[in-house]
């Protein structure tokens, strides 16, 4: 299993750009997530899902929108990137499971810089 | 979720046991404890977690003290790979979200 794949590693956007981060786990999970964490900061959520075609907002969703038509993808959206926008960007997955148990499987992380 | 408190930073001897501490006075009683680290800018990665019983695995130790205000995690031997950020979150059952604070920096000293 290559477990959750994030494309691209690294990307500069000029301000007003817009961009979509790729997010794709091979593990059949149910759950899927994406974070943000700006530069000595834990990680924020920005949107979930808990299947396909149902999406929620996290904390912090203001500038980004996502979909999920299948359960293996969950893409991020950028419409009009702005500096405050530059970060590392987290996808992660998991089975809930009916004890709750949140363990949660992370990629690699898209490092964008906005400028 | 309730609020965890850590050590900003901690250092170890390579070898020996690491304890690090959290506090999570606020805890209810269906929320667990999880423990995640992050290696140097990669997506964090799961240690263990518990509810009220101590834990053990492959990585760590869990010891949840008796009213379940703090936890300690335990690597039994600490090698210069744990090197890391490790983080303390309560989560309750129902709850989608990790709240990552900015947890406590180790570093593991040969």
């Amino acid at each position: 299993n290559a477990g959750v794949t994030q494309t691209p590693k690294f990307r500069i956007l000029k301000i007003g750009q817009s961009m979509t981060l790729q997010c794709a786990q091979d593990m059949n999970h149910n759950y899927m997530y994406w974070y943000r964490q700006d530069p000595g900061m834990g990680l924020k959520l920005i949107y979930y899902s808990v299947g396909a075609g149902i999406t929620d907002k996290g904390e912090v969703p203001n500038g980004y929108n996502v979909s999920r038509s299948t359960t293996e993808d969950f893409p991020l959206r950028l419409e009009l990137a702005a500096p405050s926008q530059t970060s590392v960007y987290f996808c992660a997955s998991n089975n809930k499971g009916t004890s709750g148990v949140n363990e949660q499987f992370f990629g690699p992380g898209t490092r964008l810089t906005v400028l | 979720d309730a609020k965890t408190t850590q050590p900003t930073s901690m250092d170890c001897a390579e070898g020996r046991a690491a304890n690090l501490p959290c506090n999570h006075s606020t805890i209810s009683g269906n929320e667990y404890v999880y423990w995640y680290r992050q290696i140097h800018s990669q997506g964090p990665q799961y240690i263990i977690h518990g509810l009220k019983n101590n834990e053990t695995n492959e990585m760590a130790s869990l010891i949840i003290t008796e009213d379940r205000k703090s936890s300690t995690l335990i690597l039994p031997h600490a090698t210069l790979r744990d090197t890391a950020v490790y983080y303390c979150i309560a989560s309750g059952a129902g709850s989608y979200q990790l709240t990552f604070g900015k947890g406590t920096k180790l570093s593991v000293i040969p």
